[in-house]
C-alpha cells in the first residue's frame, strides 16, 4: 500500500531554470495539497487541487509559480525562472474523497523534495 | 485567517520525564485538529485526528486531547525514539479541505 510519492527527492536548479516537482497521491484518493516549508519555517499552505480542478491556489505565488493534477498521471508543481528564495522543501499530500463531508478529511504526506538553487 | 500556535517551541526530557505540548488555534467552524509527527528530512507523518472539544485519542506514550480553543499532547515517558519535531494543523468548515499549520514543537528526549 504505497504512501503518496513524490520525486525527485532532491533537486538542483541554477538560477533561471525552471523546477518540476511530480507527486502521486495515496491509491483511492482525488485531492492533492502542495505545502512548501523554508528552513526554520512552518509548513505553509501553497495550493490545493483534484483531478483537472484547482480548488484552491491562494497560497501559491502569483508568478512563476503553476500546479495542475491532470486526469492521468502525477501532480506536477512547476517553478520558472527559479530565484535563490525558491530554495526550500515541497511537500506533497493527498487525501481521499467522499469521507462524511462533516468530519475532517485526513491528509498523508509525502517524503518531500528538496529544492537548491545556486 | 486561521491561527495555530504551539509552545514551547523546543523540549528537551530525560528518558521518562512526561511533558505535554500546546496547541491554540483560533478557526471558523473547526472541522478538525491535526497532530503530526515530522523526523528531520522527512514529511510529516499522521498522529491523530480530533473533531470536537471533549475528544481524546491515545497511541503508544501519545494522547492528544480537545478543547474549544487548543489542543494538548502529551507524551508519558518518553523515549529516545519520540525525539522530533510535533506539528498541529486545523482544517476549518466549508468546502476548502486544506490544514493550517503550527510553527511546531521539537522535542528532544535523552538516555
Amino acid at each position: 500500500n504505497a504512501g503518496v510519492m513524490q520525486n525527485p527527492r532532491h533537486l538542483v536548479r541554477r538560477r533561471g531554470q525552471e523546477a518540476r516537482l511530480r507527486c502521486s497521491p495515496m491509491k483511492g484518493h482525488s485531492h492533492v495539497y502542495w505545502y512548501r516549508q523554508l528552513p526554520e519555517e512552518g509548513l505553509k499552505f501553497m495550493v490545493y487541487l483534484q483531478k483537472e480542478n484547482i480548488i484552491d491556489e491562494s497560497g501559491m505565488p502569483k508568478e512563476r509559480f503553476s500546479a495542475e493534477f491532470p486526469k492521468e498521471g502525477p501532480s506536477i508543481l512547476r517553478i520558472q525562472q527559479v530565484v535563490r528564495g525558491d530554495s526550500a522543501a515541497y511537500f506533497c499530500a493527498s487525501s481521499p474523497w467522499g469521507q462524511d463531508p462533516g468530519l475532517g478529511n485526513t491528509i498523508y504526506f509525502g517524503e518531500g523534495s528538496w529544492l537548491t538553487v545556486v | 485567517e486561521d491561527q495555530v500556535t504551539q509552545s514551547p517551541e523546543a523540549l528537551r526530557l530525560q528518558e521518562g520525564e512526561s511533558s505535554s505540548l500546546n496547541c491554540s488555534y483560533t478557526v471558523s467552524g473547526l472541522r478538525g485538529l491535526f497532530w503530526y509527527r515530522q523526523d528531520p528530512g522527512k514529511g510529516p507523518e499522521f498522529l491523530f485526528t480530533l473533531y470536537s472539544a471533549g475528544e481524546e485519542k491515545e497511541k503508544e506514550r501519545l494522547k492528544a486531547t480537545l478543547t474549544k480553543k487548543e489542543s494538548f499532547l502529551h507524551i508519558t515517558a518518553p523515549k529516545p525514539e519520540d525525539s522530533a519535531t510535533y506539528l498541529c494543523a486545523v482544517q476549518a468548515g466549508g468546502n476548502d479541505y486544506k490544514l493550517s499549520f503550527g510553527a511546531g514543537t521539537t522535542v528532544t528526549v535523552r538516555a
